[in-house]
């Protein structure tokens, strides 16, 4: 079974840029027809997509965001990662990674980042 | 600002039937399958639902879901005081280059 966990700065400054990183265990990251996927949930509020990383190499990321999104693989270490620049307060909230199908079937425990000045 | 509209809340009594509306669009639930997740307090969110109907392993048959059009549904039936939780519908896109949308999420209280 697929586990996945989250790992990174809690507390940025507006217009740092966000890295986060997702460790998977139970199976290889580099799979054929494996999505990747983060999501976050600002905190009383419901789900918003950030974008995924497909193992055949391509990225689909959620329109709002995809001038400040990339998501990429590291097979070396079994993770893919998150890097969202300019934060602002808006970009507060519980960050999940998710996958490896498309439709999101095991997700991590989340972990929370704020922004703040 | 989603664009799969639920209703903010939906209750039952124990053993009840209840049922959560998710509606969609052509560019989405029209021509994509429609999935279902439960947010329980304070956890992360948990596949209920996918390809419109389908169970994944460890999920209870109470639940249920279906397609018709650019509407998905959720049943959860024989409600338990544990079914209590968050519930949000999703679905791929197709517009620009595509994107996964989720529902606005409907609290279920179990009365």
């Amino acid at each position: 079974q697929v586990q996945l966990q989250e790992s990174g700065p809690g507390l940025l400054k507006p217009s740092q840029t966000l890295s986060l990183t997702c460790t998977v265990s139970g199976g290889s990251i580099s799979s054929d027809d494996y999505y990747w996927n983060w999501i976050r949930q600002p905190a009383g509020k419901g789900l918003e997509w950030i974008g995924r990383f497909y193992t055949s190499g391509s990225t689909n990321y959620n329109p709002s965001l995809k001038s400040r999104v990339t998501i990429s693989l590291d097979t070396s270490k079994n993770q893919f990662s998150l890097k969202l620049s300019s934060v602002t307060a808006a970009d507060t909230a519980v960050y999940y990674c998710a996958g490896p199908q498309g439709f999101l079937d095991y997700w991590g425990q989340g972990t929370l980042v704020t922004v703040s000045s | 600002q989603s664009v799969l509209t639920q209703p903010p809340s939906a209750s039952g009594t124990p053993g009840q039937r209840v049922t959560i509306s998710c509606s969609g669009s052509s560019s989405n639930i029209g021509s994509n399958y429609a999935y279902w997740y439960q947010q329980l307090p304070g956890t992360a969110p948990k596949l209920l639902i996918y390809r419109n109907n389908q169970r994944p392993s460890g999920v209870p048959d109470r639940f249920s879901g279906s397609k018709s059009g650019t509407s998905a549904s959720l049943a959860i039936s024989g409600l338990r005081s544990e079914d209590e939780a968050d519930y949000y519908c999703a679905a791929w896109d197709d517009r620009l280059s595509g994107y996964y949308v989720f529902g606005t999420g409907t609290k279920v209280t179990v009365l």
